[in-house]
């Protein structure tokens, strides 16, 4: 059983425009929710993160959107650009698991085109 | 700069036969995991380790063996390696606040 479901799967968007990637988990005592922006033959890298506390993080043109009682979340790239093309994974974590034990979506592949 | 390196960058290796992998980090982290990425999967954790000397499983534990010999390093042995050993395995640490900083991975083909 999936415990974090990303979707849509792939996604293109123009240059300028934005791209909204979903992501819902099943496990409610998961209190962490950190994105990772993949690049082909990199490992992955935090992006942006939030805390089951906040309903809303914003870091430049990158903001999550959560909802806790719909057990959902959301990754926005405003004025999308070439650079921005990857693949992003929703992962989630619970606060009394071991530190950092995370489980991972399997990831939605975005492509920008100019 | 903090890194987490990791070696050898791609590998091929017969069924049947031994790989070690390996990790290291300059972060001073005391957290250390190993995850392996299939083809439209995301990262699914192997094992993990919080203090030098001690693994601990992960999600898919099965077939593979961890050594953290120092805080600095983190080992990813297949004793018996098979086909479907095949993917890419990635190294990360981390500290108390969760941010895991990942390595460039291990290309694995076994054949």
């Amino acid at each position: 059983q999936q415990q974090v479901r990303q979707s849509p799967q792939s996604l293109t968007v123009w240059e300028g425009e934005t791209a909204i990637l979903n992501c819902s988990y099943e496990d409610s005592t998961f209190n962490y929710f950190p994105w990772y922006q993949q690049f082909p033959g990199e490992g992955p890298a935090l992006l942006i993160s939030i805390r089951s506390v906040s309903d809303k993080k914003e870091d430049g043109r990158f903001t999550i959107f959560f909802n806790k009682r719909e057990k959902k979340l959301s990754l926005h790239i405003t004025d999308s650009q070439p650079g921005d093309s990857a693949t992003y994974f929703c992962a989630a974590s619970e606060g009394t698991q071991v530190v950092g034990q995370l489980t991972f979506g399997r990831g939605t592949r975005l492509q920008v085109y100019a | 700069e903090a890194a987490v390196t990791q070696s050898p960058r791609s590998k091929v290796a017969v069924t049947g036969g031994k790989v070690t992998l390996s990790c290291h980090q300059t972060n001073n982290h005391d957290y250390m995991y190993w995850y392996r990425q299939d083809t439209g999967h995301g990262l699914r954790l192997i094992h993990y380790s919080y203090v030098a000397d001690s693994t601990e499983k992960g999600d898919i534990p099965d077939g593979y063996k961890a050594s953290r010999p120092s805080q600095e390093n983190f080992s990813l042995i297949l004793e018996l390696a098979s086909l479907s050993q095949t993917a890419v395995y990635f190294c990360a640490s981390s500290d108390a606040r969760d941010e895991q900083y990942f390595g460039p991975g291990t290309r694995l083909t076994v054949l």
